[in-house]
């Protein structure tokens, strides 16, 4: 069974330019959620899909956004981007929402704003 | 509010020795989930064990096992005969169960743990 896959797996952009992030799920999982970790911040929640809608919501800006497919693969964009953007940007998926067991986590996005 | 603590930044353990990773947690929900995570320094996150609030016993999963001490608030990793490659990076997070449909996953600052041959 194929894992979690993200593409791409580095991007160099400059500020103020936006970018989009894509997430393939494990087959047969229905929730995605992505998450943004930096030396400083670490590991933060930004947001969760479910049946292509989203079900919850961390606290970024709304220059980060996300849609989900029928197909529950999902993309992330940033838009307007800043350095502090910059960060390894993972998805994770779930069979269930409220899923009480785990999550499986993709390699990631290595993203750098220059 | 909601919050992960690993107050160990970083640990050394010798092979073949087991060893326990901190980990506290608060939160005023009854239902929520507690999981651990191992980064290995090529970035991707690897699931290694849940505890569900309601569990009664301690989960394990071959060498890992979680101390499970619900009253207070903790819900350390132990990892037995420890091998080269467990060498990484350590994420406590938790869940809450989704009741008014909003909820955070949250994730401690990790523990770096280097084992030592």
């Amino acid at each position: 069974k194929a894992g979690v896959t993200q593409t791409p797996r580095y991007l160099i952009k400059t500020r103020g330019q936006q970018v989009t992030l894509s997430c393939s799920p494990i087959s047969g999982h229905r929730s995605v959620s992505w998450y943004q970790q930096t030396p400083g911040q670490g590991l933060q929640f930004l947001f969760e899909y479910f049946s292509e809608t989203q079900r919850n919501k961390g606290n970024f800006p709304g220059r980060f956004s996300g849609r989900q497919f029928s197909n529950s693969r999902s993309e992330m964009n940033v838009s307007t981007l800043e350095l502090g953007d910059s960060a390894l940007y993972l998805c994770a998926s779930s069979f269930a929402l409220t899923g009480q067991g785990e999550q499986y986590f993709g390699p990631g996005t290595r993203l750098t704003v220059t | 509010a909601q919050k992960i603590t690993q107050t160990q930044p970083g640990m050394f353990v010798q092979e073949k020795e087991a060893v326990t990773l901190d980990c506290t947690y608060d939160t005023s929900d009854q239902s929520y989930g507690l999981f651990w995570y191992k980064q290995p320094s090529s970035g991707e996150m690897i699931f290694l064990i849940y505890q569900g609030s309601y569990d009664e016993q301690n989960a394990t999963e071959g060498r890992y096992s979680l101390n499970f001490q619900k009253a207070r608030k903790s819900a350390n990793l132990v990892i037995s005969a420890s091998q080269l490659g467990d060498s990484a990076m350590y994420f406590c997070a938790m869940r809450e169960f989704p009741t008014s449909g909003t909820y955070k996953y949250i994730f401690g600052t990790g523990t770096r743990l280097k084992v030592l041959a």
